[in-house]
This record gives structure tokens, C-alpha cells and sequence, in this order.
């Protein structure tokens, strides 16, 4: 079965400051990754996924993240917070043979101080 | 155009009620899903349909009733909620090769449900 942890449910950077959003999964097969960001009373957005090829995935928004196998981590970075990057973000996995199920990990909340 | 369009965007009923949430979408994608989301948590599956048939259903209950009348749209019909089924309720859809799902899911913004 599959799974996703999200390591902090908050997280806070001030203005500028690198961001690191933690994802760890648990699949028998290499799955498919993705990070989805979701403002208030907003549905959720892609930001960026990854399926197969170069491990490290640039998304919008200046997100990206590094998919590392031997870690089982998919973790998201933006090198400079923006106060318009404080969001919900929520990690997800599906199965690369298909299926409609997507995993979501239970979030981070991300807050931005100017 | 990857839009997925959701109506109403607020909904306020009673436990008594009869109402609809509708779901569009003009990409082609023939895989609809419908998620619900309390505050603060993720989304939960609730039914997906593939081909205008339903494929996955998560035993939710029979007060929520979904129907697929084409590949475009998607509802979901509500009827004698309680108020625990307050929540956003999202729409998603995705494309189908060869009646696989392919791994991206675009999402509505959602209809915020309140149950009084």
C-alpha cells in the first residue's frame, strides 16, 4: 500500500528565506510524485510532479523538488519565500500501472513573516 | 484551457433539502472525480467515474448520489445531509489511455457546503 508523510504541519520562513517542505512516501514501486499547493477557499493547484526521467522537477512558481529513491523523499524547495507563496501544501503519490487513487499527505501550512 | 469549473461556489441547506453540485470540464479528460475536505485536512475520495461510468465508490453514503450525464460533466446530488457533511467539496478530472488513468488530476475550486 501506498502512503505519504509530511514532516511539520506548520512551517514559518520569514520573507526571502529558503523554504523546505518535507515529503517522504511509502510505495512497493517506484510511483508517481506530486506537489499540489492550495490557497484559501481555493481548490487545489499543480505545482510541479514528477513521473520518470531527471530527478530533480522545477515547478511554477519558482518550486521544485528533487525526487531521491534511496530516501523514499520528494521534498519541496523555493530558494526566496514571497508572501504570496503562504498556502496549504499538500504531497501526493499514485501508482505508475494506473488506477484513479491519489495518496495525500496530511499537509503543511506554510506561513511567510515579512 | 485546463479549467474545471465548479456550481455554486457556496451552497447553505438544510437536513431536509434536495440540492446539486455540478461539475464541468472541456478538456477532454474522461475521468471525473469528486473529493470532499474538512477544514484542515486533506481531500478525501469520494467516487470517481471513468467513461460516465462509476468505477470507484469509497461506501460513501447514500445521501450523496453522483451522476455522469456525458464526458464533460459531473454531479452530485445531495439529499438529507447532516451537518458533519458541512465541507469543500472538489471536483477533479484527469485523462484516460487506454482506460488507465494518467497521473495528473486537475481540480475545480470547489463548493463550500455548509449543512444547517
Amino acid at each position: 500500500a501506498q502512503s505519504v508523510t509530511q514532516l511539520g504541519s506548520h512551517v514559518s520562513v520569514s520573507e526571502g528565506a529558503l523554504v523546505l517542505l518535507r515529503c517522504n512516501y511509502s510505495s512497493s514501486v517506484p510511483p508517481y510524485l506530486f506537489w499540489y499547493v492550495q490557497y484559501p477557499n481555493q481548490g487545489l493547484q499543480l505545482l510541479l510532479k514528477y513521473t520518470t526521467g531527471a530527478t530533480l522537477v522545477k515547478g511554477i512558481n519558482g518550486f521544485e523538488a528533487e525526487f531521491k529513491k534511496s530516501e523514499t523523499s520528494f521534498h519541496l524547495t523555493k530558494p526566496s519565500a514571497h508572501m504570496s507563496d503562504a498556502a496549504e501544501y499538500f504531497c501526493a503519490v499514485s501508482r505508475r500501472t494506473g488506477g484513479f487513487k491519489t495518496i495525500f499527505g496530511a499537509g503543511t501550512r506554510l506561513f511567510v513573516k515579512a | 484551457d485546463t479549467e474545471v469549473t465548479q456550481t455554486p461556489k457556496h451552497l447553505v441547506m438544510g437536513m431536509t433539502n434536495k440540492k446539486s453540485l455540478k461539475c464541468e470540464q472541456h478538456m477532454g479528460h474522461r475521468a471525473m472525480y469528486w473529493y470532499k475536505q474538512k477544514a484542515k485536512k486533506p481531500p478525501e475520495l469520494m467516487f470517481v467515474y471513468s467513461y460516465e461510468k462509476l468505477s470507484i465508490n469509497e461506501s460513501v453514503p447514500s445521501r450523496f448520489s453522483p451522476e455522469c450525464p456525458n464526458s464533460s460533466l459531473l454531479n452530485l446530488h445531495l439529499h438529507a445531509l447532516q451537518p458533519e457533511d458541512s465541507a469543500l467539496y472538489l471536483c477533479a478530472s484527469s485523462q484516460l489511455d487506454m482506460g488507465q488513468s494518467s497521473d495528473t488530476q486537475y481540480f475545480g475550486p470547489g463548493t463550500r457546503l455548509t449543512v444547517l
